[in-house]
């Protein structure tokens, strides 16, 4: 079935320095891409939408200068964490929709874990 | 913000089935109902998906009220695997994004 593929599965980053997770579509398209971050035991919440060709949407306080996100083809969108700090330590997780309408679901990925120190 | 309340958390014998609720009142015409859980830190698994007839599949059945205004999520047999979050959500078929609200905390019991 469908695969959406995040790497890196955790890394741990210095504090200041910018860090990048790819999200990938293995065996279909994707126009838009999805960017969560989940803290501990709360829920995900939805950061921003990533566009192929166009500017990322955001969500109401979420720093676009901050996380930036590049959607470069069909299958691949990065985010940043620029100029990372403790607070940013948490659980991204992007997802992506397929168009096939016998599916019609939306698939995540597995999830990146970022510590900052 | 979520459309969705669901309880948040429930335990269930390995075994038996769960049922879990959700409810979504507001629902409109053309939104779906979806179900998806999260297995402690893994990204979110789709379950099933509905619009107003009750669904199965090799996962789970779901059963939609015929006001749609709630659903039930049944595992029917339910093992410590199923342990997870699981997330009620409605939307628009071509909507794409997906708003989590808090979900139900499923513990299942040996």
């Amino acid at each position: 079935g469908a695969v959406v593929s995040q790497h890196p599965s955790w890394v741990i980053c210095k504090s200041g320095t910018s860090v990048k997770i790819e999200c990938r579509s293995l065996d279909f398209q994707a126009t838009t891409m999805f960017w969560y971050r989940q803290f501990p035991k709360q829920s995900l919440m939805l950061m921003a939408t990533s566009n192929e060709g166009s500017k990322a949407t955001y969500e109401q306080g979420v720093e676009k200068d901050k996380f930036l996100i590049n959607h470069a083809s069909l299958t691949l969108s990065t985010l940043t964490v620029t100029s990372a700090h403790p607070e940013d330590s948490s659980f991204y997780i992007c997802s992506a929709p397929t168009r096939d309408e016998t599916r019609n679901t939306i698939y995540f990925g597995e999830g990146s874990w970022l510590t900052v120190v | 913000d979520a459309k969705t309340t669901q309880p948040p958390s429930m335990d269930c014998a390995e075994g038996r089935a769960a049922n879990l609720p959700c409810n979504h009142s507001t629902i409109s015409g053309n939104e779906y109902v979806y179900w998806y859980r999260q297995i402690h830190s893994q990204g979110p698994q789709y379950i099933i998906h509905g619009l107003k007839n009750n669904e199965t599949n090799e996962m789970a059945s779901l059963i939609i009220t015929e006001d749609r205004k709630s659903s039930t999520l049944i595992l029917p047999h339910a093992t410590l695997r199923d342990t997870a979050v699981y997330y009620c959500i409605v939307r628009v078929r071509r909507d794409d994004k997906i708003i989590f609200g808090k979900g139900t905390r499923l513990h299942i019991l040996p």
